[in-house]
């Protein structure tokens, strides 16, 4: 199974300031097929079930705010929050769905300092 | 708007059986995949399995073949998970999800998930 680790575990940010999270995954999830990575990002917020963010590493979910963003390709990827808002408290997930089964990563925290 | 609800809580004794199910509303059902996955206390998601429009085809995550079973039925919009030989560490809330149009092995619907309790 491929392995998705991301770092940090947890981070606190200031409001309106940027959080990074970085995910990697044990082996490349680019499909050289099509050239896309095969890479989404959850958030989960406490008490909720997880909302998907972005799929292709980099491609937006419909109604999802633009402050939120995805980059990487092959093993390394990060969702960057550029503004970070209270509403945006939350564990978020990678998962890969390159091959089978479907991982995700152990989730980054991320609160207001 | 795409929904989904989930059956309520339960409490099962160790090696007993319990079935969960995931009601989706404001969609096309039959033309959707569907997934199971869980999530142990204060853990991360670990991905169950997976069930395509049909139901004919079914793929499990390997260390739960044999005790794990999911199926659905188009005439009232339901999956089903079934779990049987329950142990502790099943002990988990059990959220269905429907696969995303733009890959089926993402998920963009989401149940509120089912808590499934096994203690003796």
């Amino acid at each position: 199974d491929i392995v998705m680790t991301q770092s940090p575990d947890s981070l606190a940010v200031s409001l309106g300031e940027r959080a990074t999270i970085n995910c990697k995954s044990s082996q490349s999830v680019l499909h050289s097929s099509n050239n896309k990575n095969n890479l989404a990002w959850y958030q989960q917020k406490p008490g909720q079930p997880p909302k998907l963010l972005i799929y292709w590493a980099s491609t937006r979910e419909s109604g999802v705010p633009d402050r939120f963003s995805g980059s990487g390709s092959g093993t390394d990827f990060t969702l960057t929050i550029s503004s970070l808002r209270a509403e945006d408290v939350a564990v978020y997930y990678c998962q890969q769905y390159f091959d089978f089964p479907p991982t995700f990563g152990q989730g980054t925290e991320v609160e207001i300092k | 708007q795409a929904q989904l609800v989930q059956s309520g809580a339960e409490v099962k004794k160790p090696g007993a059986s319990v079935r969960v199910s995931c009601r989706a509303s404001g969609y096309t059902f039959s033309n959707y995949y569907m997934h199971w996955l869980r999530q142990a206390p204060g853990q991360g998601l670990e991905w169950m399995g997976i069930i395509n429009p049909s139901g004919e085809n079914t793929r499990y995550l390997e260390k739960l073949r044999g005790r794990f079973t999911m199926t659905r039925d188009t005439s009232t919009s339901t999956v089903y998970m079934d779990l049987s030989g329950l142990r502790s560490e099943d002990t988990a809330v059990y959220l269905c999800a429907r696969g995303s149009p733009v890959d089926y092995y993402t998920m963009d619907v989401w149940g509120k998930a089912t808590a499934v309790i096994v203690s003796s």
